[in-house]
Order: C-alpha cells, then sequence, then structure tokens
C-alpha cells in the first residue's frame, strides 16, 4: 500500500519560501504522475501541480513563477518550494499520487500538513 | 482554464435519502470527471473515477454519471458515514481543478 507523507517547517515568515517534502513508502516513484493539492481551512481544494518521475512538471498558472516542484527516485521524495508567500498561502498541504488507470484521477493522499504563513 | 461548479453548495438530507451531487465544467472534460469525499480532518478519498468507475472498495450507493459538461453524484440510500463534502475534479487539461464542494449534513 503506498503510503505518502509531508514533512517540512509549519510556519513560515511572509516573503519566504516554503518547502515541503513528502516521503513515499510502499512504492517506487516511477512511472505516474506525483501531485501537490492544497485546502486553505475552510475552503476547497486547489490543484498547485504535478511532477513526472523524468522531471517534467505542469503547474497552475495562478502560482505563476512561484512554484517549483522537484523529485529524488533515489530517495522515494517529492519536493514543492513555493517563493514569496504571503498570508493567502496559508494551507494544510498534500502531497498525493494520480492513479495508474490512464485517467489521472488523484488516488493515494498524504494525511497533510497545515503551514501558517505568519509573522 | 476550465472552471468547476458544483450544485448545490450544500444539502441536508437524512439516512435513508438519495441525493445527487451536480458538477459543471465550462468546458467539455470528456469522461476526465472524478469524485472525492472529505470528512473533517481527513485527506479527500477518491470515490468515483472517469465519471462513472467506482475505486476498490467503494459501496455500491455510489454511483456517477454524465458526459462533457455535466456531471452527477448520486448516493442511494445515505448512510451516516456518508455525510461529508464532496468534490468534483476534472483531469482533462491542466490545471485539474476543482469544484468549490458540496457539504452533505443531516437533516
Amino acid at each position: 500500500q503506498v503510503q505518502l507523507q509531508e514533512s517540512g517547517p509549519r510556519l513560515v515568515r511572509p516573503s519566504e519560501t516554503l518547502s515541503l517534502t513528502c516521503t513515499v513508502s510502499g512504492g517506487s516513484l516511477s512511472n505516474i504522475y506525483w501531485t501537490w493539492i492544497r485546502q486553505p481551512a475552510g475552503k476547497g481544494l486547489e490543484w498547485l501541480g504535478r511532477i513526472y518521475p523524468s522531471g517534467s512538471t505542469n503547474y497552475n498558472p495562478f502560482l505563476k513563477s512561484r512554484v517549483t516542484m522537484s523529485i529524488d527516485t533515489s530517495k522515494n521524495q517529492l519536493s514543492l518550494n513555493l517563493k514569496s508567500v504571503t498570508a493567502a498561502d496559508t494551507a494544510v498541504y498534500y502531497c498525493a499520487r494520480e492513479s495508474n488507470t490512464g485517467w489521472h484521477a488523484v488516488e493515494y493522499w498524504g494525511h497533510g500538513t497545515l503551514v501558517t504563513v505568519s509573522s | 482554464d476550465i472552471q468547476m461548479t458544483q450544485s448545490p453548495s450544500s444539502l441536508s438530507a437524512s439516512v435513508g435519502d438519495t441525493v445527487t451531487i451536480t458538477c459543471r465544467s465550462s468546458q467539455a472534460v470528456s469522461n476526465y470527471l472524478h469524485w472525492y469525499q472529505q470528512k473533517p480532518g481527513e485527506a479527500p478519498k477518491l470515490l468515483i473515477y472517469g465519471t462513472s468507475t467506482s475505486q476498490r472498495g467503494v459501496p455500491s450507493r455510489f454511483s456517477g454519471s454524465g458526459s462533457a459538461t455535466e456531471f452527477t453524484l448520486t448516493i442511494s440510500s445515505l448512510q451516516p458515514e456518508d455525510f461529508a463534502t464532496y468534490y468534483c475534479q476534472q483531469s482533462f487539461t491542466i490545471p485539474q481543478n476543482f469544484g468549490q464542494g458540496t457539504k452533505v449534513a443531516i437533516k
């Protein structure tokens, strides 16, 4: 069973960079898309982007050039960096894995980690 | 971007009721439409993918239908554990946006 665990600082100061790591167990990172999604408190889900093991990425345009995703297959880890954060970036951040059915639904989710942007 | 709009935003229902949630996309998404259930404090759970295929382990009372720009999630004979928020998502194009959610509450 694939399991995902997000980790990283829970508090980030405005204008700084939010950095999260997702460690994957129970399977390899190969041949599937890995996704980052966030959810502000009391609000809906926001798709941030995805990365393929080759390093190919798709980002949500609303993040413009602030977001970078990377992948380390040797460590079975994903990373999310979001720079120049503001209070609007306060949210629960999920790493997740798409299904292998070809439909690109999100099948496996981490528990999520709350990141607060505040001085 | 394709915008996803769910209706209603919330509803109240009783155990045993049949509930229907609608998701409309601003452009056709073929059948790349999926449904998730989220309970408070938990990560979302995939229920239905490809419009109408149930994820393994999902009870048969959950069903999905639709095409192009209009899709529905139906919960037949609502059970106590079904009170949650439901989201649709399209994966036809990037960004793979979600609907705003529909909260199903106990009447």
